[in-house]
């Protein structure tokens, strides 16, 4: 069963609107970290910003903000004020420990252009 | 400046040709990962190294190996490149192993062709 699903391919998006980039997951385990990294074409992993499952609050870093919805089990990606440098792919990610070994499982991306 | 570095940024290598891509890390991590990420995919975890303990995916082929000689390098050695292991490596880094809210930093990667 698919942990992390991102449903959208691909995305246009013109410069200076915000963003939404969606991702649900799937786990049985209370305690859980979600993770967003940008991955322009020259292939580095950038991390953006992590949401922990015991957090109350909303994570936010600049212009990133993570719409965390628990019993949905959504963490959307929100970018405002999007610029042509915010072009890339885009993915979500769920840290769990499974028999005493962490994994990082990844969804399928997104990428996202913007648009002039 | 950099934190987590790979060498080279691109590898060129002949099929069956044994190739070996490069990872330091700045940060003084006790875990270490290699990822294989193929064109328009999500990575996929090969192995990792918690200190000098070697964990391997269940689905890793043999063909593909790891040193850690210390917590700054790790290398990933390709025995016997296939034109399917043409791929974009991944190394990364966390300071935990056992941490759900550790964040895993990457390093640049290394494009790898196969020819």
């Amino acid at each position: 069963a698919q942990k992390i699903t991102q449903t959208q391919p691909g995305m246009f998006v013109q410069e200076k609107e915000a963003v939404t980039l969606d991702c649900t997951y799937d786990t049985s385990d209370p305690s859980y970290g979600l993770f967003w990294y940008k991955q322009p074409s020259s292939g580095e992993m950038i991390f953006l910003i992590y949401q922990g499952s015991y957090d109350q609050q909303n994570a936010t870093e600049g212009r990133y903000s993570l719409n965390f919805q628990k019993a949905r089990k959504s963490a959307n990606l929100v970018i405002s004020a999007s610029q042509l440098g915010d072009s890339a792919m885009y993915f979500c990610a769920m840290r769990e420990v499974l028999f005493g070994n962490e994994k990082l499982t990844f969804g399928t991306g997104t990428r996202l252009t913007i648009i002039p | 400046d950099a934190m987590v570095i790979q060498n080279p940024r691109y590898q060129v290598t002949q099929f069956g040709k044994p190739v070996t891509l490069s990872c330091s890390q700045t940060l003084n991590h006790n875990v270490m990962y290699w990822y294989q990420q193929k064109s328009s995919q999500a990575p996929k975890l090969l192995f990792h190294y918690y200190d000098k303990d070697f964990n391997n995916e269940a689905d890793t082929p043999d063909n593909f190996q790891s040193r850690r000689p210390n917590t700054s390098f790790c290398f990933l050695d390709i025995r016997s490149p296939g034109l399917g292991d043409a791929a974009m490596y991944l190394c990364a880094t966390s300071r935990a192993r056992e941490s759900r809210t550790d964040t895993q930093y990457f390093g640049p990667g290394t494009r790898l062709t196969v020819l």
